[in-house]
């Protein structure tokens, strides 16, 4: 299995509602990332999981919250988001020292806030 | 902290070379450079990576200049599913912080 699995891939939600997005990889990565994406622009990084432990928050409102129950496994809850939080929200693993094919990316889920 | 620069589009006739140019002239000594890219809003898809020597694989190659300022990826017989944005990303950090540095991308339009 060489995939990164990301559901839904679709998501509307209102404003006062609580989700979440998840990702699931069974490559033996121990590295996780989640990356926000708006249209016609770079991924964003978000958060970085190594062994399971948070090491990177780039100063993500805390409205967006993951977690990483265990290493095959990293989800995104959201909770009060905005209409600017529409995106696409990628997920993404590695090896810690990742090599030799980097990075395997999820194909998003596609976040619409209404 | 835009560590790469890229040209926003190019083009390439089909079944011709099409090389992507990128400049990463802060480049750190350890810092490697990656190749990405992305098809219509899917996820981003590996393409190559290097620290100091050329690479080649099944998909592309690699050519870093010997000061490491500037590198080119080279698609060598170009086809319409190539179509894409293609990133030029230096990879930053060290340990648990490491981190990719993502330019804005080149969207390569392939032509018949």
């Amino acid at each position: 299995d060489t995939e990164v699995t990301q559901t839904p891939k679709h998501l509307v939600m209102g404003m006062t509602n609580k989700k979440s997005l998840k990702c699931e990889q069974h490559m033996g990565h121990r590295a996780m990332y989640w990356y926000k994406q708006k249209a016609k622009k770079p991924p964003e990084l978000m958060f970085v999981y190594s062994y399971e432990k948070l090491s990177i928050n780039e100063s993500v409102p805390s409205r967006f919250s993951p977690e990483c129950p265990n290493s095959s496994l990293l989800n995104l809850h959201l909770h009060a988001l905005q209409p600017e939080d529409s995106a696409l929200y990628l997920c993404a693993s590695s090896q810690v020292v990742p090599r030799p094919y980097g990075y395997t990316f999820g194909s998003g889920t596609r976040l619409t806030v209404v | 902290d835009a560590k790469t620069t890229q040209p926003p589009s190019m083009d390439c006739a089909e079944g011709r070379a099409a090389n992507l140019p990128c400049n990463h002239s802060t480049i750190s000594g350890n810092e490697y450079v990656y190749w990405y890219r992305q098809i219509h809003s899917q996820g981003p898809q590996y393409i190559i990576h290097g620290l100091k020597n050329n690479e080649t694989n099944e998909m592309a190659s690699l050519i870093i200049t010997e000061d490491r300022k500037s590198s080119t990826l080279i698609l060598p017989h170009a086809t319409l599913r190539d179509t894409a944005v293609y990133y030029c990303i230096v990879r930053v950090g060290a340990g648990n912080n490491r981190k990719l540095i993502w330019g804005l991308g080149t969207s390569l339009a392939v032509n018949p």
